[in-house]
């Protein structure tokens, strides 16, 4: 089955830095990777995804790659503030709505 | 508002007593999951489910058991065969239109 592997476990960085969180992922016929922050005892949001035809999207400050015949996936997040501090999930799944399966996630940490 | 209704937010039983988490969504969304977070992990797939009076184990099944009699509601029971209840619980859904699993804000659960 599919394997998320994801690095760092734990990220600082200093205010208006950039912070970057790499994924690989095992099954190669996933086509969909999404990433989630998660805030200390909510639920995971959605902050941004990407499928398998395209190999870049952007949304404000944050930006996903995707390298398919590297099985590899990062997040890049720039000019950080402190209110991006949380855990980050990545993810990878088939088409349809196969069950999703999540990197063991990132915990960033934004220091003023 | 539209979105994914868990409870209760919190609850604590004592060991040996069966305890029911409920998941309400009104996203028309044919897929649910239930997700167990223990503190600095990941996610884990516990059940889920494609299509009402339906539903699959997922990794971490045992202990657990799942119901799907409606579309808008997928309750976990978290059985006094579970070695180890005391988590995060996450339940989630998505449509079959596309990959994106949205979560609800999670239930504590401490089991004593």
């Amino acid at each position: 089955g599919e394997n998320v592997e994801q690095h760092p476990s734990t990220l600082s960085v200093q205010e208006g830095d950039s912070a970057v969180i790499k994924c690989t992922y095992s099954d190669s016929a996933s086509n969909y990777f999404p990433w989630y922050k998660q805030e200390l005892g909510k639920g995971p949001q959605l902050i941004i995804d990407i499928r398998s035809n395209v190999g870049e999207k952007k949304d404000q400050r944050i930006a996903v790659t995707l390298n398919k015949t590297a099985k590899h996936f990062s997040l890049h997040i720039t000019e950080t503030q402190p209110e991006d501090s949380a855990v980050y999930f990545c993810a990878a799944s088939r088409r349809s709505y196969d069950k999703v399966i999540f990197g063991p996630g990132t915990s960033l940490s934004v220091i003023p | 508002d539209g979105g994914i209704t868990q409870s209760p937010k919190y609850l604590f039983r004592k060991e040996g007593q069966n305890v029911t988490l409920s998941c309400e969504q009104n996203l028309n969304h044919d897929a649910m999951y239930w997700y167990r977070q223990d503190p600095g992990q990941g996610l884990r797939l516990i059940y889920y489910s494609q299509i009402v009076n339906d539903f699959q184990k997922g990794d971490i099944a045992e202990g657990y058991s799942v119901s799907r009699e409606k579309k808008e509601s997928f309750p976990l029971t978290v059985t006094s065969a579970q070695k180890n209840p005391t988590a995060f619980y996450l339940c989630a859904s998505s449509s079959t239109s596309g990959n994106t699993i949205y979560f609800g804000e999670g239930s504590w659960l401490t089991v004593v």
